[in-house]
């Protein structure tokens, strides 16, 4: 079936990195763009990055832009999230999540299977 | 990229129907019809009800509808069901490949 598991989290210390992975499994996944979203505790869903299909776009939100960097490997079926310089307010669920595409250059933007998450906390 | 602006909860009783709102700006909800919809239960991940507005997923019932008016965009759950009583998330495509999601909105059921 298609599934999502993330793995990777921990407890680390700000200032630190630590590299999650997503595995993809029961579908093309060379079609499909690639999201990382996350959530604090007790806090709302918040969009982290995108990557296209092939690997060649990569975009960021604001509060991760200079700090993380999304990449794949479309031979392991897996997408990763490098996160350097971590600060406490990065201690989240990430999930992540796969966005189909809509035609050969572009997706649908919308996410419609998502792992179950890993958590990161990053304390002192 | 501010948070798309969702009411912290709303209620209604078993078999009415809520209506949820998500504001953004004419950069994203007003400027693209990219806007979709998630259900969360706690501890869980999100699962996704409506995209592009107004449409829904093979499997998630015609009791949740979608629609946008200028930079606002609406979820209504009709025949409200006590498994309906969650947290849902806007997001809209936020232009260069960018995405806001709201501030979530807790739906209880009375």
């Amino acid at each position: 079936q298609v599934q999502l598991v993330e793995s990777g989290g921990g407890v680390v210390q700000p200032g630190r990195s630590l590299r999650l992975s997503c595995a993809a499994s029961g579908f093309t996944f060379t079609n499909y763009a690639m999201h990382w979203v996350r959530q604090a505790p007790g806090k709302g869903l918040e969009w982290v990055a995108l990557i296209w299909n092939d690997g060649s776009n990569k975009y960021y939100g604001d509060s991760v832009k200079g700090r993380f960097t999304i990449s794949r490997d479309n031979s392991k079926h897996t997408v990763y999230l490098q996160m350097n310089s971590l600060k406490a307010e990065d201690t989240a669920v990430y999930y992540c999540a796969r966005d189909p595409p809509r035609s050969r250059t572009s997706y649908y933007y919308f996410m419609d299977v998502w792992g179950e998450g890993t958590t990161v906390s990053v304390s002192s | 990229q501010s948070a798309l602006t969702q009411p912290r909860s709303v209620s209604g009783s078993p078999g009415q129907s809520v209506t949820i709102s998500c504001t953004g700006t004419n950069s994203d909800v007003g400027d693209y019809n990219y806007v979709s919809w998630y259900q969360q239960h706690p501890g869980k991940a999100p699962r996704l009800i409506i995209y592009d507005v107004s449409k829904r997923p093979s499997g998630v019932p015609d009791r949740f509808s979608g629609s946008k008016s200028g930079n606002t965009a609406s979820l209504t759950i009709s025949g409200l069901q006590a498994d309906d009583e969650t947290d849902y998330y806007c997001c809209s495509y936020a232009g260069t490949n960018t995405f806001v999601f709201g501030t979530g909105t807790e739906v209880t059921v009375l």
